[in-house]
């Protein structure tokens, strides 16, 4: 049973970067396949898709965020991290990470594993 | 990007009783190639990450009880949870990667009349 952790500060000043850890255990972020992705949620809000990785290092950023979003695979550490340039107050909200599963066969991709997610504020 | 809307955004229902949940795509989300439909829908109870359900419109996640199904195609599809248990109080979401950026429908509250 895969599970997932995030870990990161929980407030970051206006202007700053937005740095955010996902510990995986139970399974292996070198796995082909899955990719490994990050998902935010402002409170009371719905879901917005931030990005994935595979494990080869190539990724897929939603576009609306493609300018201040990095994220990058530690396969060594079996972690994925996540970093945001320039936050507002408008990235407040938690953040999960999440494993995802690619179906060879028929094709498709779903969030299968989820962490528990991390509150972000933005603050100074 | 495709627009995931959710109808009704909140929904009462009686121990033991029918819910359900639509939820319309701007585009298709139905793939020539392969015949399947790549929207998922997701369970979120308070304070809890959400939880996959359904994928490709219709399959069961593994584990999920056989009371919760999915239908449609192209771009109208549907939830139903055929015998609404107290476990099942949560906020639904639909979900499309057919096309990316993948993109998530509002929500739709689920909770007892």
């Amino acid at each position: 049973q895969v599970q997932l952790q995030e870990s990161g500060p929980g407030l970051v000043k206006p202007s700053e970067t937005l740095s955010l850890t996902c510990t995986v255990s139970g399974g292996s972020v070198s796995s082909d396949t899955y990719c490994w992705s990050w998902i935010r949620q402002p409170a009371g809000k719905g879901l917005e898709w931030i990005g994935y990785i595979f494990y080869s290092g190539s990724t897929n950023y939603n576009a609306s965020l493609k300018s201040r979003v990095t994220i990058s695979v530690d396969t060594s550490k079996n972690q994925f991290s996540l970093k945001l340039t320039s936050v507002t107050a408008a990235d407040t909200a938690v953040y999960y990470c999440a494993r995802l599963r690619w179906d060879t066969s028929g094709g498709g991709f779903w969030f299968d594993s989820w962490g528990q997610g991390t509150l972000v504020t933005v603050s100074s | 990007d495709i627009v995931m809307t959710q109808s009704p955004e909140y929904l009462a229902v009686s121990l033991g009783e029918r819910a359900t949940i639509n939820c319309k795509s701007s585009r298709t989300v139905l793939d020539s190639s392969s015949n399947n439909n790549y929207l998922a829908w997701y369970q979120q109870k308070p304070g809890q990450p959400p939880k996959l359900l359904i994928y490709w419109a219709s399959t069961r996640e593994s584990g999920v009880p056989d009371r919760f199904s999915g239908s449609g195609s192209g771009t109208d599809f549907t939830l139903t949870i055929s015998s609404l248990q107290a476990e099942d109080v949560a906020v639904y979401y639909c979900q499309q990667c057919y096309s990316s950026p993948w993109t998530f429908g509002q929500g739709t509250k689920v909770e007892f009349k």
